[in-house]
């Protein structure tokens, strides 16, 4: 079974929808990150969190928030999609020692239309 | 904002082939480097962790070093193979690795 999970794999939806990314993960990390990938540019942080208690916003984090719902879980929502959200996300894990590398799901693509 | 960057974008080569590409960072208030292998339709993958200046990493055919007070990494494949094929991420966190910074990839591709 793959340690860290996305859920759903793809979605397209429709402009002002409001749509919610899940990731858990058995890894047993503290740390859980989410990202957006889009052709031609690096993966950009969205949120971090570094337990339950403890979320920051990443570099693009506008028109998304999260919720830690336990160690294990962390959600992406977008309150009201649209377009240029259509990208490539990614969860990620890692543990408390930041030069630790970083355990990624395996992406949900979303399209909105 | 910081920037790392990647370079070449992409490139072509035949399967034997050895190749290396560059990855740049601020050299200043430097904390590790990280590599990663992503292959089409999967998710990236670690490759190395490197923390010190002049670290040299090898895992089979692929092996990275490190030049902190100039800012770059240099990752070398020997005798590239068709399932080489992949995008190679380094990634720059920052001190505490609160946020890491991607470059956007050096995207390879092996001819058999």
């Amino acid at each position: 079974d793959a340690d860290v999970t996305q859920t759903p794999r793809n979605r397209i939806t429709k402009t002002g929808k409001r749509i919610m990314l899940e990731c858990s993960q058995t890894k047993g990390h503290d740390r859980m990150y989410w990202y957006r990938q889009d052709p031609g540019l690096g993966l950009r942080l969205i949120y971090y969190s570094f337990d339950v208690k403890d979320i920051n916003k990443g570099e693009i984090s506008d028109g998304y928030s999260v919720s830690r719902q336990a160690q294990a879980k962390f959600s992406l929502s977008l309150e009201s999609a649209i377009p240029n959200q259509t990208a490539l996300y990614f969860c990620a894990t890692s543990e408390r020692t930041g030069e630790n590398e970083q355990f990624f799901g395996p992406g949900t693509r979303l399209t909105v239309l | 904002i910081l920037n790392v960057e990647q370079s070449p974008q992409s490139l072509h080569v035949q399967e034997g082939d050895s190749t290396n590409f560059t990855c740049s960072f601020p050299s200043s208030n430097f904390y590790a480097l990280h590599w990663y292998r992503w292959e089409t339709a999967k998710s990236p993958e670690a490759l190395f962790v490197m923390t010190l200046n002049g670290d040299e990493k090898k895992k089979g055919r692929i092996s990275a070093t490190l030049n902190t007070k100039e800012g770059y990494s240099y990752l070398y494949i020997k005798g590239s193979q068709p399932e080489d094929s992949a995008t190679y991420l380094c990634a720059f966190p920052n001190t505490g690795g609160f946020k890491t910074i991607f470059g956007a990839g050096t995207r390879l591709f092996v001819k058999a």
